[in-house]
């Protein structure tokens, strides 16, 4: 089945520096990818749309300098949490689905990055 | 806007329980309908789908049937396990673009022996 590889799983930051987070389709391509964040015990809140080889688009409240989002290829998006603080902290993950796959088909999730920020 | 709405949690049963999760949808059009598991500290794993009216979705003992007259999409199992405990959140895909998933709140179910 389709696989989206989401690396790293967890991470640990100082207050003020940066986190990438890269988000692979492993055997599909994906024109939009699509970045959600789960504070504990909630459901998945959007973020943002990631389009390969254009601007993301982001949802109302969602700062784009603070949450950077390149698409360069079709397998790859990347989540860049620049100058993090601590309210940063939270579960990120990103979905995909395959262009093949026509509009009512499944998103397929990465298996999310824990952050903290010290 | 599309909404999706499921029913409150925590859901707590006993092993070989029954289970329903309600789930009711408002959309236009025709949308899709799915359901995710999370296991603690991972992502969504789709557990079934439907896309059409009157569809039944199933998958490791779950079933859904999609209901248009009733714009429900709820989740039933008829014999829960310990490894089914875990969050599961109803969804719906609008049918128009590419378009993310429209999620409900997530019901966390809870199976002990």
């Amino acid at each position: 089945g389709a696989v989206v590889s989401q690396h790293p799983s967890w991470v640990i930051c100082k207050s003020g520096t940066s986190v990438k987070i890269e988000c692979r389709s492993l055997d599909f391509q994906a024109t939009t990818m699509f970045w959600y964040r789960q504070f504990p015990k909630q459901s998945l809140m959007l973020m943002a749309t990631s389009n390969e080889g254009s601007k993301a688009t982001y949802e109302q409240g969602v700062e784009k300098d603070k949450f950077l989002i390149n698409h360069a290829s079709l397998t790859l998006s990347t989540l860049t949490v620049t100058s993090a603080h601590p309210e940063d902290s939270s579960f990120y993950i990103c979905s995909a689905r395959d262009s093949k796959g026509g509009y009512n088909s499944p998103l397929h999730f990465g298996n999310g990055t824990r952050l903290t920020v010290t | 806007g599309d909404s999706v709405t499921q029913m409150e949690g925590p859901v707590t049963l006993s092993e070989e329980a029954f289970l329903t999760i309600n789930c009711t949808y408002t959309a236009t059009g025709y949308p899709s309908l799915f359901w995710y598991v999370q296991y603690p500290g991972e992502g969504l794993q789709l557990l079934l789908k439907a896309t059409k009216a009157d569809d039944k979705g199933s998958n490791k003992g779950f079933e859904a049937t999609y209901r248009k007259e009733t714009t429900s999409f709820h989740l039933e199992k008829g014999s829960v396990q310990v490894s089914d405990s875990a969050v599961y959140f109803c969804a719906l895909s609008p049918n128009s673009g590419n378009t993310p998933l429209v999620f409900g709140k997530g019901t966390r179910l809870s199976v002990i022996a």
